[in-house]
């Protein structure tokens, strides 16, 4: 079946520093991927999103390739924010709804 | 902006009440979906609905259920709540031909005792 698997968390950093979260998924086919942000007290919405092989989605300077070979969707910011501070979920979607599948979460702490 | 309402943010209901989660979006989108998330499981899809009066089954029905009377507004109904029922529920809307891009309420934290 489709799964999504995303790093444990939390994940601490300060700010400016260079931020990762890893990201690979199973599927059948040729899903389309996306990561969701989750701000405190606030629902998830859509960060960014790519559809087939080598796109990279891209919004508020994060920044992901969607990898075939590796079956990855790894998260990227060169400099993160305080304002960073969030659950990130990064998720699939590979059915004629398009329903979505989601990892289980990686909660991001960026300290001033 | 799409806005995504849920009828509570806390809850707290007693072993065998019937519960009643509201949400309701104001975009006219033709899907709504009804989550729940707990800790290190992430979002589960109870159900989902694509029109009015229209229901599908997620990963984890069992027991809930579903009402869809009008195009903005999905209940989620647990018929006899349990303990293993205390989570936080999501609501979420979409267009019907980018059912990826759901827009989430703030969620409802029910505990049940």
């Amino acid at each position: 079946g489709n799964s999504v698997t995303q790093m444990e968390g939390p994940v601490t950093l300060s700010e400016e520093a260079f931020l990762t979260i890893n990201c690979t998924y199973t599927a059948t086919g040729y899903p389309s991927l996306f990561w969701y942000v989750q701000y405190p007290g606030e629902g998830l919405q859509l960060l960014l999103k790519a559809t087939k092989a080598d796109d990279k989605g891209s919004n508020k300077g994060f920044e992901a390739t969607y990898r075939k070979e590796t079956t990855s969707f790894h998260l990227e910011k060169g400099s993160v924010q305080v304002s960073d501070s969030a659950v990130y979920f990064c998720a699939l979607s590979n059915t004629g709804f398009q329903k979505l599948v989601f990892g289980t979460g990686t909660r991001l702490l960026v300290s001033p | 902006d799409v806005k995504v309402t849920q009828s509570s943010r806390y809850l707290v209901k007693r072993t065998g009440e019937k519960v009643f989660l509201e949400c309701v979006q104001d975009m006219d989108h033709e899907n709504m979906f009804w989550y729940r998330q707990d800790p290190g499981l992430g979002l589960r899809l109870i159900y989902f609905s694509y029109d009015v009066k229209m229901k599908e089954k997620g990963d984890i029905p069992e027991g809930y259920s579903v009402s869809r009377e009008k195009k903005e507004r999905f209940s989620l109904i647990l018929e006899s709540a349990s303990t293993n029922q205390t989570s936080m529920y999501l609501c979420a809307s979409s267009w019907g031909d980018r059912a990826y891009e759901q827009y989430f309420g703030p969620g409802t934290r029910l505990t049940v005792t």
